[in-house]
């Protein structure tokens, strides 16, 4: 049990362009979600943090009018990343809870590439 | 500011021995440890995890142990696989994290088992 879904796994897009990533949890209700970007050789960094129902929480220095994020439903939370330039190309991985106590459990991630 | 250190960007172990993996963390706030597992372009896979009320948790070849006074946690694999070749990384969390209960990650240990 306890499985996330992301969706697409890999997507190579011009710059400029708006790149939709989607995480669904597909046996359970995730009240929470989180976005994490990965950098070479470095650790997972948040990004946000977003429950169902309502605006997302954003770390510093992360914009939000960049990478927009919509947890419209307990089953699905999406990232679209606007105006995509080649710096934004990195691996960006979801992961869900149901909440406290529950544990988290990760998408497979999502390799962006900007040309 | 890195609240979740792995100072040991790799390690490398022969098949068979004890592969043990070090971490780190300034926050006396964190109460749940976590364990993931890396493979190149995937999204991590939960491993082991302990509570604070603990100072050991065992899972098959896998042991964390945790030191609160010296906030430090380890993972021991015994005994090392050449399949258990990967990064791994430490997250925790804690209730006085901004973003709920969001983890924080280490930077991650690259352990290479040779045969």
């Amino acid at each position: 049990g306890a499985v996330v879904s992301q969706h697409p796994s890999r997507v190579i897009c011009k710059s400029g362009t708006s790149v939709k990533i989607e995480c669904r949890s597909l046996d359970f209700q995730a009240t929470t979600m989180f976005w994490y970007r990965q950098f070479p050789k470095k650790s997972l960094m948040l990004m946000a943090t977003s429950n169902e129902g309502s605006k997302a929480t954003y770390e510093q220095g992360v914009e939000k009018d960049k990478f927009l994020i919509n947890h419209a439903s307990l089953t699905l939370s999406t990232l679209t990343v606007t105006s995509a330039h080649p710096e934004d190309s990195s691996f960006y991985i979801c992961s869900a809870t149901r909440g406290a106590g529950y544990g988290y459990t990760f998408g497979s991630g999502t390799r962006l590439t900007v040309v | 500011d890195q609240q979740v250190k792995q100072n040991s960007p790799s390690l490398s172990v022969q098949e068979g021995r004890i592969s043990i993996l070090n971490c780190d963390y300034t926050n006396s706030m964190f109460d749940y440890f976590l364990w993931y597992k890396k493979y190149p372009a995937e999204g991590p896979t939960f491993l082991i995890s302990i509570s604070s009320i603990k100072d050991k948790n065992e899972d098959g070849r896998f042991t964390v142990f945790l030191n609160k006074s010296a906030k430090h946690l380890s993972l021991h694999i015994v005994p090392s696989q050449p399949g258990d070749s990967a990064v791994y990384f430490c997250a925790a969390s804690g209730r006085d994290s901004n973003s709920g209960y969001a983890l924080n990650f280490g930077k991650g240990t690259s352990l290479l088992v040779t045969p």
